[in-house]
């Protein structure tokens, strides 16, 4: 158990449609990472949060977006899905500097 | 820009056996991190073993070990005694030597793993 926590683990939705997925962090990681997994891209980063402020942004399209909260969770928002949206999510932490990244168990979703 | 790559898409090993699993990086950078994660079937990710790029000595954690070799720009990943357990997808990966908030990672292709008994 990587002490990462992600909700849901499944979700299937509509094209057109919005969901939103959320992690919570390591007890004490100040930094959440967002991933896309998919068979055509591989792992791509998204989006990083440190400590409630975005610091890093990756490969997100403009339909997505995310936020961290100030007990650190995290939630990243996916609007007007598309069905090339399917794809696992991971959400991660990390302590900080030069440490590594502790995934969740992702979250599964499937456009339809 | 920093890349990953694993030339390896696919491993076989026999069970109790030794298996090295490729990774070579490209950076620019001086200083950065090397990582290694095993994804099994089930989909999660997990951490394995970690390198710093000014870490004299190669990585070990039980199994596994880290063959680093800067000059080359390699960084592959030794499971002693393979299980079949071990059956599961590696990736190899890597980030920028970060001051306070963490880097994140640069993940390379990966290589699926089959342990035969």
């Amino acid at each position: 158990d990587s002490g990462v926590t992600q909700t849901p683990k499944h979700l299937i939705t509509a094209t057109g449609q919005r969901v939103t997925l959320r992690c919570s962090p390591r007890s004490g990681d100040l930094s959440v990472y967002w991933y896309q997994q998919s068979l055509d891209q591989g792992l791509q980063f998204l989006i990083q949060y440190y400590n409630g402020e975005e610091r890093a942004k990756g490969n997100i399209l403009e339909r997505f977006s995310a936020q961290q909260f100030p007990d650190l969770h995290s939630e990243l928002n996916l609007s007007s899905l598309e069905l090339g949206d399917s794809a696992l999510y991971f959400c991660a932490s990390s302590v900080g500097a030069n440490s590594p990244l502790h995934f969740g168990n992702g979250t599964r979703l499937t456009v339809t | 820009a920093q890349k990953i790559t694993q030339t390896q898409p696919g491993m076989f090993v026999q069970e109790k056996e030794a298996v090295t699993l490729d990774c070579t990086y490209d950076t620019s950078d001086q200083s950065y991190g090397l990582f290694w994660y095993k994804q099994p079937s089930s989909g999660e990710m997990i951490f394995l073993i970690y390198q710093g790029s000014y870490d004299e000595q190669n990585a070990t954690e039980g199994r596994y070990s880290l063959n680093f070799q800067k000059a080359r720009k390699s960084a592959n990943l030794v499971i002693s005694a393979s299980q079949l357990g071990d059956s599961a997808m590696y990736f190899c990966a890597m980030s920028r030597w970060e001051e306070t908030s963490g880097s994140r990672l640069t993940f390379g292709e990966g290589t699926q793993l089959t342990v035969n008994p």
